[in-house]
């Protein structure tokens, strides 16, 4: 079946240093790939999206790249803050439920 | 905005209680919503798929007479936690995504219920 893996938390960080939390996915079809970020105590909100191959998704500084060639959609970002701290969850999506990833926990300190 | 209330944010509540969370998608139609469970530093577990007039369908492990789920319209899923007790706290969340747009679109989450049972 789908599934999504990404890499182990938890990360930390200081401030402006640059992001990348790997992810790659297994799916028959072509499924729409998303990043949800989770900060403390709150639900999921998302990130970004792609929704085909080589498809760039980006929001808040953030980006991520679907590349069918590697089933890939590594998130980045070239200068974190403080306020980034939260878990990460990758997720894909075909005409079921989303599979999500396990999370990966970032904190940034100043 | 949101897209998906859930509500209430947070029951605090005595061992042996009954309660009903709601989920409710603001500007679409939901024939179909999820009903998720988080413990403390893990990822989401999938409960329970909530269809509009039809039973929910329940994920292996999950007890369905300990949830209820009832989607009696298409813009509101109920999750019920009967007779609650300590083992059932968790941080809930429901979602539901907008299948008019087609398929591969994203689920929008509400804000997540904080159960704990004293």
């Amino acid at each position: 079946g789908d599934s999504v893996t990404q890499m182990e938390g938890p990360v930390t960080l200081s401030e402006e240093a640059f992001l990348t939390i790997n992810c790659t996915y297994t799916a028959t079809g072509y499924p729409s790939l998303f990043w949800y970020v989770q900060y403390p105590g709150e639900g999921l909100q998302l990130l970004l999206k792609a929704t085909k191959a080589d498809d760039k998704g980006s929001n808040k500084g953030f980006e991520a790249t679907y590349r069918k060639e590697t089933t890939s959609f590594h998130l980045e970002k070239g200068s974190v803050q403080v306020s980034d701290s939260a878990v990460y969850f990758c997720a894909l999506a075909g005409n079921t439920p989303l599979v999500f990833g396990k999370g990966t926990r970032l904190s940034v300190i100043a | 905005g949101a897209v998906v209330s859930q509500h209430p944010s947070r029951v605090i509540c005595k061992s042996g209680t009954s309660v009903k969370i709601e989920c409710r998608s603001l500007d679409f139609q939901a024939t179909t919503m999820f009903w998720y469970r988080q413990f403390p530093k893990q990822s989401l577990m999938l409960m329970a798929t909530s269809n509009e007039g039809s039973k929910a369908t329940y994920e292996q492990g999950v007890e369905k007479d300990k949830f209820l789920i009832n989607h009696a319209s298409l813009t509101l899923s109920t999750l019920t936690v009967t007779s609650a007790h300590p083992e059932d706290s968790s941080f809930y969340i429901c979602s539901a995504r907008d299948w008019s747009r087609g398929l591969g679109q994203p689920q929008h989450f509400g804000d997540g219920t904080r159960l704990s049972i004293l």
